[in-house]
């Protein structure tokens, strides 16, 4: 049974540095084809893709955050962390991790979240 | 980047009745669509991927067609439990984007 699990502060000031973790169990993310995405979500909005690893530790960012976001693997602890520098009051929301397999077995290619988190609310305000 | 977006807005529907939502790709996806649900205070749940086929546990209510840049999902016989936000995602290309969503709501 595959569950994730974020954590991390719900109160940021602004400019500091956010660190959200993610704790899965039923899979492991040296397993090949397996990642784990981060997604957000501003209250009452829509979802923001923001990050994502794979397996191999290739990675992926979203463009307009990419100076902003680190996403790591810590295989030991079944943990994805994702970091996010200055933050502002518009980062506040609901931050989500989910997983993901490249491959699947009715399409072949898979890479949508079939798991996800339960979300973390952030909150950014002095 | 691929920009993903999603019609209408809100869509009022009856229930038992047929609700239609549709996603448009900037750019070829092919057939790398999914449909997501969400439900206040909830993660989202996945509904469909591949464009067309159900993620396990999903009634057969739910359907999804479509390729390339022009996507639809279709709820045959709304149920109670089905009034949500309703997101498209591609996962063709990087990065990664959804819709916008859309809002179903009571008639």
């Amino acid at each position: 049974q595959i569950t994730l699990k974020e954590s991390g502060p719900t109160l940021v000031k602004p400019t500091q540095t956010l660190t959200v973790t993610c704790t899965f169990s039923g899979f492991s993310l040296t397993t090949n084809g397996v990642g784990v995405g981060w997604i957000r979500q501003p209250p009452g909005k829509a979802l923001e893709w923001l990050a994502f690893i794979y397996w191999d530790d290739e990675k992926h960012y979203s463009p307009s955050l990419e100076s902003r976001l680190t996403i790591t693997n810590d295989t030991s602890k079944n943990q994805v962390v994702l970091t996010m520098t200055n933050m502002d009051p518009v980062d506040t929301g609901t931050y989500f991790c989910a997983h993901s397999n490249l491959y699947d077995i009715v399409t072949g290619y898979g890479n949508y979240f079939d798991y996800w988190g339960q979300g973390t609310l952030v909150t950014v305000s002095s | 980047e691929t920009v993903m977006t999603q019609s209408p807005a809100t869509l009022s529907v009856s229930p038992g009745e047929r609700a239609t939502l549709s996603c448009r790709a900037s750019q070829s996806v092919s057939s790398n669509l999914a449909w997501y649900q969400q439900k206040p205070g909830q993660a989202p749940r996945l509904l469909i991927y591949g464009a067309s086929t159900r993620a396990t546990g999903i009634p057969a209510r739910f359907s999804g067609s479509g390729s390339g840049t022009e996507f639809t999902l279709t709820i045959s016989s709304l149920q109670s439990e089905d009034f949500a936000v309703y997101y498209c995602q591609q996962y063709d290309n990087w990065p990664r984007a959804f819709g916008q969503g859309t809002k179903v709501e009571i008639k």
